[in-house]
């Protein structure tokens, strides 16, 4: 299947900083990318979709000024965490889909191995 | 709205018996219907699809889910339960209203083998 890396894969950031994770499809491309945040032991809660040469699609309640999204190439989405506090801590997750698999919209997503944010 | 869900938290199954994780859904028109399962500090990892055909679906590691229209459920199976199945389990939808056709998650499951 697909590949998706994410990197780094643990951050430990003061408060008042900002954080950029990196999410690339390495053996395909990706028009549309997806960013999750898992809190420990819960779900994934989709916070925006990533379009490549467009603007990102936030879900409701997730602040666009705060999580700055970028997706400049058909193998990279970028996700920055401005001003980071505390309360940003979380298990970050990227997704990609491979628009070439015939069907693929259809198909499962490829999801990256995560990202580890911790603010102090 | 598209969406599952897993009533379970938590399943707890002795290594060799057969396991069974919950997943129920509610969707307007057909449903895409997958599993992922999530190890520790680790991202999702695809275990099966359900798109149409056979309601029985085999999956990775030995898993299998059996779609069931009447019931709008989603269980996911496995006969004989190993240890390393010990994870955590979404079952998850696609939602073709989105504009990106996004995948919507349950709450998840976790399942704990003990040898």
């Amino acid at each position: 299947g697909a590949v998706v890396s994410q990197h780094p894969s643990r951050v430990i950031c003061k408060s008042g900083t900002s954080v950029k994770i990196e999410c690339r499809s390495l053996d395909f491309q990706a028009t549309t990318m997806f960013w999750y945040r898992q809190f420990p032991k819960q779900s994934l809660m989709l916070m925006a979709t990533s379009n490549e040469g467009s603007k990102a699609t936030y879900e409701q309640g997730v602040e666009k000024d705060k999580f700055l999204i970028n997706h400049a190439s058909l193998t990279l989405s970028t996700l920055t965490v401005t001003s980071a506090h505390p309360e940003d801590s979380s298990f970050y997750i990227c997704s990609a889909r491979d628009p070439l698999i015939a069907g693929s919209s259809y198909n499962e997503q490829f999801f990256g191995p995560g990202t580890r944010l911790t603010v102090l | 709205a598209q969406s599952v869900a897993q009533p379970e938290d938590q399943v707890n199954v002795a290594e060799g018996n057969p396991l069974t994780v919950k997943c129920t859904y509610s969707v307007s028109g057909n449903p895409y219907l997958f599993w992922y399962v999530q190890y520790p500090n680790r991202g999702l990892q695809f275990l099966l699809k359900y798109i149409t055909g056979d309601n029985l679906v085999k999956g990775s590691y030995g898993f299998e889910a059996e779609f069931n229209k009447s019931q709008t459920s989603f269980h996911l199976k496995k006969p004989s339960a190993l240890v390393s199945d010990s994870a955590l389990y979404f079952c998850a939808v696609r939602d073709f209203y989105s504009s990106a056709s996004k995948i919507i998650f349950g709450s998840g499951t976790r399942l704990s083998i003990r040898p």
